[in-house]
């Protein structure tokens, strides 16, 4: 069974830098691209990027690129999603979801990570 | 970049039929998944390869695509079908992916 489990809850200020995690099971993480999702309050959902695990292969956004970074650790079967400098505007749930066999969809979803940024 | 339009709200009686559009250029073209989010839980998959279902989705969920519209059908609606709708595609001039506004559907 595809598992996937984020890290919780986020409060920070603003400048400061954040990692959040989702660790995966239930397939072969190497083989699977995985990626994230942002969802504004009370907004749509929108898609950040995707990394490949097998070799590091990243795709982001146009949006997110520069502002956020999609890492994967193979050896824990953990995604990560990290910002070097935290902006209000990054306030948000964060959703980490598996990619289907054709990279084109999220076929498995996880719970989400609410990260708040406020002073 | 490639823009999903979708329309904000739809309301429908139980029983009947909902359809969600989902406007985009040629999108007839690409593969269209679809998203049902409920309230406070994450999104999850009802749809991919345009018109296949994951194990478990009812088979009341259908799809169907052409020219500049992709369409979510919802028949015999469920008060439990409550919840926001979203199209998404692949643009593949900027690599990267792309999803629609989104669609409240309201069973009344």
């Amino acid at each position: 069974e595809v598992q996937l489990v984020q890290s919780g809850a986020e409060v920070k200020k603003p400048g400061e830098s954040l990692k959040i995690s989702c660790k995966a099971s239930g397939y072969s993480f190497t083989k699977s691209w995985i990626g994230w999702a942002r969802q504004m309050p009370g907004k749509g959902l929108e898609w950040v990027g995707i990394i490949y695990p097998g070799d590091s292969d990243t795709r982001y956004s146009p949006s997110f690129q520069g502002r956020v970074t999609i890492s994967a650790d193979k050896s824990i079967t953990t995604a990560y999603l990290q910002w070097s400098s935290l902006k209000t505007s990054d306030t948000a749930i964060y959703y980490c979801a598996k990619v289907g066999t054709t990279p084109v969809f999220f076929d498995y979803w996880a719970q989400g990570t609410l990260v708040t940024v406020s002073s | 970049s490639y823009v999903l339009t979708q329309p904000p709200s739809l309301s429908v009686a139980p029983g009947k039929t909902a359809s969600i559009t989902c406007g985009g250029n040629n999108i007839g073209r690409k593969i269209v998944p679809w998203y049902q989010q409920k309230p406070g839980q994450a999104p999850v998959l009802v749809i991919y390869y345009d018109t296949d279902r994951p194990s478990g989705i009812p088979e009341r969920f259908s799809a169907s695509k052409s020219g500049n519209t992709a369409t979510l059908t919802i028949s015999r609606v469920e008060a439990g079908d409550e919840a926001d709708y979203y199209c998404q595609v692949w643009d593949n001039i900027t690599d990267s992916w792309v999803f629609g506004g989104g669609t409240k559907l309201t069973v009344l």
